[in-house]
């Protein structure tokens, strides 16, 4: 069974500062790793994947992610923050195994950016 | 571009009412999932099917049931709503071949 941590419940960064969301995970199989952001009263918007390729992921708005296997871990990082990052963060994880892609979510990280 | 809909941002309904819950995606996708959101537990699998008329119970399926009787179409079924299903449903759907998921805006249901 896969599981992830995600090691903060809120994050607070100024405006033009670097953001760290800590994420661990836990799989008995190569993982497939995912961050994901919902901005308020919006659905889930796929930010980044991992899926076994380069371990330094690029996805969209500046934001990237590194899978460390050594440290199970998949922090998302972005160099500058602006306004308009500030939403939940869901880190994810998908074994390799069984039907239909299933999923499982991490408890979540709200960003909060402020001026 | 993907697009998933659900058929109401917001729903309240009383104790015991049955509740029906639609979801429609338009990218022909095999998967359909649908998950509850709640603060501090983020999002967790109830059922999901990855075939017309298929089904398959996911870490909290109890209370609901499902229906896919059209690929793009699945719903999720509250027999018998109780206060301690008022939560955010999201639908989301994928490809046979990728893994990412693509979620719908979300249905805030009340239960009284």
């Amino acid at each position: 069974a896969q599981s992830v941590t995600q090691l903060d419940s809120h994050v607070s960064v100024s405006e033009g500062t670097p953001v760290l969301l800590r994420c661990n995970y836990s799989s008995s199989y190569s993982p497939s790793l995912f961050w994901y952001v919902q901005h308020p009263n919006k659905g889930l918007q796929l930010l980044l994947k991992y899926t076994s390729a380069a371990t330094l992921v690029k996805g969209i708005n500046g934001f990237e992610a590194e899978f460390k296997k050594s440290e199970t871990s998949f922090h998302l990082t972005k160099p500058s923050a602006h306004m308009s990052d500030a939403a939940e963060y869901f880190c994810v994880v998908r074994g390799n195994t069984g039907t239909a892609s299933k999923l499982t979510f991490g408890t979540g990280t709200r960003l909060q950016v402020t001026l | 571009d993907v697009k998933v809909t659900q058929s109401s941002r917001y729903l309240v309904k009383r104790t015991g009412e049955k509740v029906f819950l639609e979801c429609v995606q338009d990218m022909d996708h095999e998967n359909m999932f649908w998950y509850r959101q709640d603060p501090g537990l983020g999002l967790r699998l109830i059922y999901f099917s990855y075939d017309v008329k298929m089904k398959e119970k996911g870490d909290i399926p109890e209370g609901y049931s499902v229906s896919r009787e059209k690929k793009e179409r699945f719903s999720l079924i509250l027999e018998s709503a109780s206060t301690n299903q008022t939560s955010m449903y999201l639908c989301a759907s994928s490809g046979a071949v990728t893994d990412t998921q693509y979620f719908g805006p979300g249905t805030r249901l009340t239960v009284l």
